[in-house]
């Protein structure tokens, strides 16, 4: 079955970086993309972007230009979100979720990966 | 804020039906489809609508949704226990380029 899992729980300063894994199976990777959506603490869901696992190409989120970084690597099946100059708003769960287009619906989505930015 | 507009809360009691809605503008709902997730308690979403209308294999035919010009609505018939869950729509903004998402709707059954 299609299935993303993604890496563990982190703890990060403010100003540092972090890079979550999201390691997708049960399907062809590179027929596919791959999008981020953050979810702070008791709050809605936002986009921050999608990556083509055909050819690396990305959209990111207008607010998070700059500061987000994707990347897939195709020989392991895993997509990367690295997030810099970490601050407390950052503070969120995490999910990466299977897209065939970044017009596409998100289906299935990962488990969450809870990062938290202290001061 | 969010750019979709929803509801933060919807009740039934079992059995009953509940509508949650959803508004947006012309550059997303009002040209776009508009999408349908539902987050059970400590879990991620999950993809419930797609295309407005239509519905993965899988999600009950209690589920179902419409879209009217710049707004869309979700319905859920036959109330169940197991629906008690976050729902949220979403669309993709030609303006921004991007995904925006509703604000999200917690629905309590009574």
């Amino acid at each position: 079955q299609v299935q993303l899992v993604q890496s563990g729980a982190e703890v990060k300063k403010a100003g540092a970086s972090v890079k979550v894994s999201c390691k997708a199976s049960g399907y062809t990777f590179t027929s596919y993309g791959i999008s981020w959506v953050r979810q702070a603490p008791g709050q809605g869901l936002e986009w921050m972007g999608w990556i083509s696992a055909y050819n690396g190409n990305t959209i990111y989120a207008q607010k998070l230009q700059g500061r987000v970084t994707m990347t897939t690597d195709t020989s392991t099946t895993t997509a990367y979100m690295e997030v810099r100059s970490l601050r407390s708003d950052d503070t969120a769960v995490y999910y990466c979720a299977r897209g065939t287009t970044v017009h596409h619906w998100f289906d299935p989505w990962g488990q969450g990966t809870l990062v938290t930015v202290s001061s | 804020q969010s750019v979709l507009t929803q509801p933060p809360s919807a009740s039934g009691t079992p059995g009953q039906r509940v509508t949650i809605s959803c508004s947006g503008s012309s550059s997303n709902i009002g040209n776009n489809y508009v999408y349908w997730y539902q987050q059970l308690p400590g879990t991620a979403p999950k993809l419930l609508i797609y295309r407005n209308n239509q519905r993965p294999s899988g999600v009950p035919d209690r589920f179902s949704g419409s879209k009217s010009g710049t707004s869309a609505s979700l319905a859920i018939s036959g109330l169940r226990s197991e629906d008690e869950a976050d729902y949220y729509c979403a669309a993709w903004d030609d303006i921004l380029s991007g995904w925006v998402f509703g604000g999200g709707t917690k629905v309590t059954v009574l």
